[in-house]
């Protein structure tokens, strides 16, 4: 079974820190996908990163996919009050091909 | 905006009760796919479909069954509601034709008590 865990779960943090979110894995996933999620909504779709070694970036995200296509990092730079919300990675697994999702970090950032 | 909606938003119903989901889309898109949403545990797959009268089982689907008689609704049914099956449903998309490995449009979920 591939299980992907996310690192912290749990982070508070003060405007204008800067910030990391792990996901890792044992196993290889063929992508991984990063959303963000605010109270009583759904998941929003951020990101997707394909190829090892992959970075993008979005304003002041930036999300990077191992060599090895087995863990991710989300780095948030100057974090923000409107950036307070669940994050969650998902990879695409091996086996039928189904999203996999971390169990989240949520974030707090308090002005 | 993926154009997804869920009915109802909020549902309090007693254990032993049956209960039924429904999720809809505007836009007909093939894939659709049940998650349900814990503490601790992400989002995890119930069940999913690829096509109408099409579904298969996800990581958690016991207890819940499923069925998509038109492509704009896939309805989410729990036979007989337990208290382990309180939890937050969402509703999702996928807009490609890859199976399950596009990325996901969420609807804004149901949020399920059962007592």
């Amino acid at each position: 079974t591939q299980l992907l865990e996310q690192s912290p779960q749990f982070l508070s943090i003060q405007e204008g820190e800067n910030l990391t979110v792990y996901c890792n894995s044992s196993s290889v996933f063929s992508s991984l996908q990063w959303y963000r999620q605010e109270p009583g909504e759904g998941p929003v779709l951020l990101v997707t990163v394909v190829t090892g070694g992959e970075v993008k970036k979005l304003k002041r995200l930036t999300f990077q996919f191992g060599d090895a296509r087995k863990d991710s990092s989300l780095h948030i730079t100057a974090a923000q009050p409107g950036d307070t919300g669940l994050y969650l990675c998902a990879g695409v697994s091996n086996q039928g091909g189904k999203l996999i999702f971390g169990q989240g970090t949520e974030l707090s950032v308090k002005p | 905006d993926a154009g997804i909606t869920q009915s109802p938003r909020h549902k309090v119903t007693e254990t032993g009760t049956p209960v039924t989901l429904r999720c809809h889309q505007t836009e007909n898109h093939r894939y659709m796919y049940w998650y349900r949403q814990d503490p601790g545990h992400g989002l995890r797959l119930i069940h999913y479909s690829y096509g109408v009268k099409d579904t298969d089982k996800g990581e958690v689907s016991d207890g819940y069954s499923v069925s998509r008689s038109k492509t704009e609704d896939f309805l989410l049914t729990l036979e007989s509601a337990t208290s382990s099956q309180t939890s937050v449903y969402f509703c999702a998309i996928s807009l490609g034709q890859l199976r399950t490995a596009d990325e996901q449009y969420f609807g804004p979920g149901t949020r399920l008590t059962v007592t």
